[in-house]
């Protein structure tokens, strides 16, 4: 069972505008949520995170917005750099210090220089 | 490079073998995670230490898997019987408890089982 989705296999954006990606979540009880990415033959690494009680958290170009009444969560990238091309995972926590991260199946990024 | 570090990169083993791979953390993280991804899905969690001590399992561990931390350092992933359907990415990750935040991933260990 699927507990954190991201239903958009892929997406593509030009140099320079906005990225937009997305993550839906079923279990209420989540509290903390992350943002990965990872390019081909590296492991994920961090990029941001949310707790519940914020609805926005920034860093950068990336922002993360948290609507907990939706179980859905977004990041931002603006402006979007071809480097940011890469696979990105949203995960999910039960607690700020959890022991055990639930992954959705991941957007692949491509910015077009 | 002091991050999170996993050996072999790639195994490739028949169907019936055992195979083990190792994970070195960041050295001050009590806390060490094992995943497993497969193309197309997002990592899984497999099993979790914080020191030496397994405080959780995933219900994806079969008995052919077994994961030990023997010192609260280095960890050890052993597959026994391996099958097909094991061929995946094995990810380790560590983290320091009581730190909020995320999860820092080694490069991961790739096996395909023949």
């Amino acid at each position: 069972d699927q507990q954190v989705k991201q239903n958009s296999p892929s997406l593509s954006v030009q140099e320079g505008r906005i990225s937009i990606l997305n993550c839906d979540y079923t279990n209420s009880m989540f509290d903390y949520f992350l943002w990965y990415k990872k390019y081909p033959a590296e492991g994920p690494t961090f990029l941001i995170s949310i707790s519940s009680i914020k609805d926005k958290n920034e860093d950068g170009r990336f922002t993360v917005f948290l609507n907990k009444s939706a179980k859905h969560l977004s990041l931002h990238i603006v402006p979007s750099q071809p480097g940011d091309s890469a696979v990105y995972f949203c995960a999910a926590s039960l607690a700020l210090t959890g022991n055990q991260f639930y992954f959705g199946t991941g957007t692949s990024l491509t910015v077009i220089p | 490079d002091t991050g999170v570090s996993q050996n072999p990169r790639h195994k490739i083993t028949k169907r019936g073998q055992n195979v083990t791979f190792r994970c070195d953390p960041i050295s001050e993280h009590n806390r060490l995670y094992w995943y497993r991804q497969t193309l197309g899905q997002g990592p899984e969690f497999l099993t979790y230490f914080q020191n030496e001590a397994q405080l959780e399992k995933s219900r994806l561990l079969s008995d052919r898997f077994s994961a030990e931390r023997p010192k609260g350092s280095f960890s050890t992933l052993e597959i026994q019987r391996t099958e097909q359907g094991d061929s995946a990415m094995y990810l380790c990750a560590s983290s320091l408890s009581g730190v909020t935040g995320e999860l820092f991933f080694g490069e991961g260990s790739r096996l395909t089982v023949l």
